[in-house]
C-alpha cells in the first residue's frame, strides 16, 4: 500500500530556508505515470498548489512561489524534497505532499492527485 | 491562473438530504475537474476526477457533473460521515487552483 510521509521543522525563523522531505513507501518514486508534489493549506484557509516533479528531474511551479521555490527528487532515496527560501509569517502552513496520477480518456490525460502524506505543519515564527 | 469558484462557501443540511455544491472556473477547463474531501485535521480525499469518475472505494451516493466552466457535486442523501470541507481542483493548466471550499454542516 503506498504511502506518503513528510518530514521537517515544525519552526523557522523569518528569512531563512523551510526544507520538507516526503517519503515514498509501497512502491517505487520511479515511475512515468505519476509525478509527486507539494500543496499547502494556511491556517483555516484553502489548498495551494506549489510544485510537482518527475523521477527525471522535470518540474513544475507556481508563478506565485516559483522564484522561492525548489522541488528535487532522489530516486536512490524513494523521497523527493522542498525547499522554500526567504520564509515569512505567510508561509506558515500545513505542508502536504501527493502523488499525482492520471487517467487517459479519449486522448487526454486527466490529472488527479490520489495519494496524500498527513501533512505537517510549518510554523515561521521568531 | 484559472480561478475556481464554489457556492455557497457553507451549507447546513440534515442527514438524508439531497444536497449539491456548485464550482464555476474562470475560463474553459473542459472535463478537468476533480473533487476533494477533507475532514479536520486530514489530508484531502479524492472523490471524484475528470468531472464524474466516481474514484474506487468512494459511495455511489457521491456524483459529479459539468464540463467547461459549471461543475456541480451532489450528494443523493447525506450521511454523518459526509460532514466535511469539500474543494474542487482544476488540472487543465498549471498551475493547478483548488476552489475556496464548501463546508458541510449539520443542520
Amino acid at each position: 500500500q503506498l504511502q506518503l510521509q513528510e518530514s521537517g521543522p515544525g519552526l523557522v525563523k523569518p528569512s531563512e530556508t523551510l526544507s520538507l522531505t516526503c517519503t515514498v513507501s509501497g512502491d517505487s518514486i520511479s515511475s512515468s505515470s505519476y509525478y509527486w508534489g507539494w500543496i499547502r493549506q494556511p491556517p483555516g484557509k484553502g489548498l495551494e498548489w506549489i510544485a510537482g516533479i518527475y523521477y527525471s528531474g522535470t518540474s513544475f511551479y507556481n508563478p506565485s512561489l516559483q522564484s522561492r521555490v525548489t522541488i528535487f527528487v532522489d530516486t536512490s532515496k524513494n523521497q523527493f524534497s522542498l525547499n522554500l527560501s526567504s520564509v515569512t509569517a505567510a508561509d506558515t502552513a500545513v505542508y502536504y505532499c501527493a502523488r499525482h496520477s492520471y487517467d487517459s480518456r479519449d486522448s487526454a490525460s486527466y490529472y488527479y492527485m490520489d495519494v496524500w502524506g498527513k501533512g505537517t505543519t510549518v510554523t515561521v515564527s521568531s | 491562473d484559472i480561478q475556481m469558484t464554489q457556492s455557497p462557501s457553507s451549507l447546513s443540511a440534515s442527514v438524508g438530504d439531497r444536497v449539491t455544491i456548485t464550482c464555476r472556473a474562470s475560463q474553459n477547463i473542459y472535463s478537468y475537474l476533480n473533487w476533494y474531501q477533507q475532514k479536520p485535521g486530514k489530508a484531502p480525499n479524492l472523490l471524484i476526477s475528470a468531472a464524474s469518475t466516481l474514484r474506487s472505494g468512494v459511495p455511489s451516493r457521491f456524483s459529479g457533473s459539468g464540463s467547461g466552466t459549471d461543475f456541480t457535486l451532489t450528494f443523493s442523501s447525506l450521511q454523518p460521515e459526509d460532514f466535511a470541507t469539500y474543494y474542487c481542483q482544476q488540472s487543465y493548466s498549471m498551475p493547478y487552483t483548488f476552489g475556496q471550499g464548501t463546508k458541510l454542516e449539520i443542520k
